[in-house]
């Protein structure tokens, strides 16, 4: 498996409260990304970063936010948690200018907002 | 814009069987990659086995192997000798060139009855 790692694993939190997603990677990819996975198990992409300060939306709209300041580490933060915001929660990166760019994931965060 | 269908939301295989997991996807780009990744139930998601579209022959990890029809826009997976350890969920995803992010189908869950 790959060296991607997301915490919590589980989290769950009440309406308003400020949560922060964690993933790191020790593979020193560039790209890393973050998907939203609802309960029919379709995947949506939230955001994304070609690498350090850069951040992008991706095709879902989501009211959560990302930083990257390390290269290995790529948070994602809710200020204000609602119940819509239950979900699970994957991490992934990969290596810029590789052929493939395979994206590895991380074993993800489900959060329940009650 | 490119999509990706997985017609297929459930299978059901005996072990040891072979079973087909289809997928098709709607480009105009010629320089692009397909990959197939499998999600185990509350495990990380994985690949399996990917295939560069200017490569005529098809892909083949092990038991699995791809039907990549580049005219017909398909590319199935192939799973022979059927385990119990492939029962999850299995997502079909399409890259456009080095580059772009990945676009995912709604994934196509396999259950493996002993």
């Amino acid at each position: 498996e790959a060296d991607i790692y997301q915490t919590p694993r589980y989290l769950v939190i009440g309406t308003g409260k400020k949560i922060t997603l964690e993933c790191s990677q020790t593979m020193g990819h560039d790209k890393m990304y973050w998907y939203q996975q609802d309960p029919g198990m379709e995947l949506h992409l939230i955001h994304y970063s070609y690498g350090v300060n850069s951040t992008e939306k991706g095709d879902l709209s989501s009211e959560s936010t990302v930083s990257r300041i390390r290269t290995e580490h790529f948070p994602l933060t809710l200020e204000s948690a609602r119940p819509s915001h239950t979900s699970q929660y994957l991490c992934a990166s990969s290596e810029s200018g590789a052929s493939t760019d395979t994206q590895y994931f991380g074993p993800g965060t489900r959060l329940t907002v009650l | 814009a490119q999509t990706v269908t997985q017609s297929q939301p459930e299978m059901s295989v005996q072990e040891a069987e072979t079973v087909t997991l289809s997928c098709t996807y709607d480009t105009s780009e010629s320089d692009y990659y397909l990959f197939w990744y499998k999600q185990p139930p509350s495990r990380q998601m994985i690949l399996v086995i990917r295939q560069e579209a200017y490569k005529q022959q098809n892909a083949t990890e092990n038991r699995f192997s791809v039907n990549f029809q580049k005219a017909a826009k398909s590319f199935s997976l192939k799973i022979s000798d059927s385990q119990l350890g492939d029962a999850a969920m299995y997502f079909c995803a399409y890259r456009e060139g080095s580059q772009g992010n990945l676009i995912f189908g709604k994934g196509t869950k396999l259950s493996v009855k002993p």
